[in-house]
């Protein structure tokens, strides 16, 4: 069975950090592209990033590129996002999803993160 | 960055009734299009990929149709389970790019 689970979010104050992870089971998870999508409070789902399969390539969106910084570590089988200069629309849940190349097949059950002072 | 459009915001539905929900792109999308679904409180769930293949496990009441700019998604006999909010993605080009939802719920 395929499971994805994120660890790490909390509460921070605006300008901090936080960094977030997805360990993954069930699957070869080098074998992936995965991703990073949040939904903000009463907000729809928006993409934040995306990673190879072997790490060396990576793609934000606009509003968290130079802030966000996505990696894995295939031998752990975990999926990480280094998130600074945080911002207050920033709050949100973020989840990983696996990419299967016609959509994301599964998706972790996400963890809240917010940024307040 | 293309642009998802989906219509209408909320759609008020009666169990057992049908619902269809729409997608309009910003620019044509081939057939590389998915539908997710997601309850309060869980993650999303894939339904329908490729704009009409129903991923793994979803019931046979849920179809998808379309291709090009514009999208369908069509749930045939409504059951209580299904009211929650759909968003459609598209995957023809980076960024992958999600629709603001359409909320189902009871009428």
């Amino acid at each position: 069975e395929v499971q994805l689970v994120e660890s790490g979010g909390g509460l921070v104050q605006p300008g901090g950090s936080l960094r977030l992870s997805c360990a993954a089971s069930g699957f070869t998870f080098s074998t992936y592209w995965m991703h990073w999508v949040r939904k903000a409070p009463g907000k729809g789902l928006v993409w934040v990033s995306r990673i190879n399969r072997d790490g060396s390539s990576t793609t934000y969106a606009d509003s968290v590129r130079g802030r966000f910084t996505m990696s894995r570590d295939n031998a752990k089988n975990t999926l990480y996002l280094q998130m600074n200069s945080l911002r207050a629309e920033d709050t949100a849940v973020y989840y990983c999803a696996r990419d299967i190349l016609t959509g994301f097949d599964d998706w972790g059950q996400g963890t809240l993160v917010t940024v307040s002072s | 960055e293309i642009v998802m459009t989906q219509s209408p915001a909320t759609l008020s539905v009666s169990p057992g009734e049908r619902a269809t929900l729409s997608c309009r792109a910003s620019q044509s999308l081939s057939s590389n299009l998915a539908w997710y679904l997601q309850k309060p409180g869980q993650a999303p769930r894939l339904l329908i990929y490729d704009a009409s293949t129903r991923a793994t496990g979803v019931p046979a009441r849920f179809s998808g149709s379309g291709s090009g700019t514009e999208f369908t998604l069509t749930i045939s006999s409504l059951q209580s389970e299904d009211f929650a909010v759909y968003y459609c993605q598209q995957y023809y080009s980076w960024p992958y790019t999600f629709g603001l939802g359409t909320k189902l719920e009871i009428k």
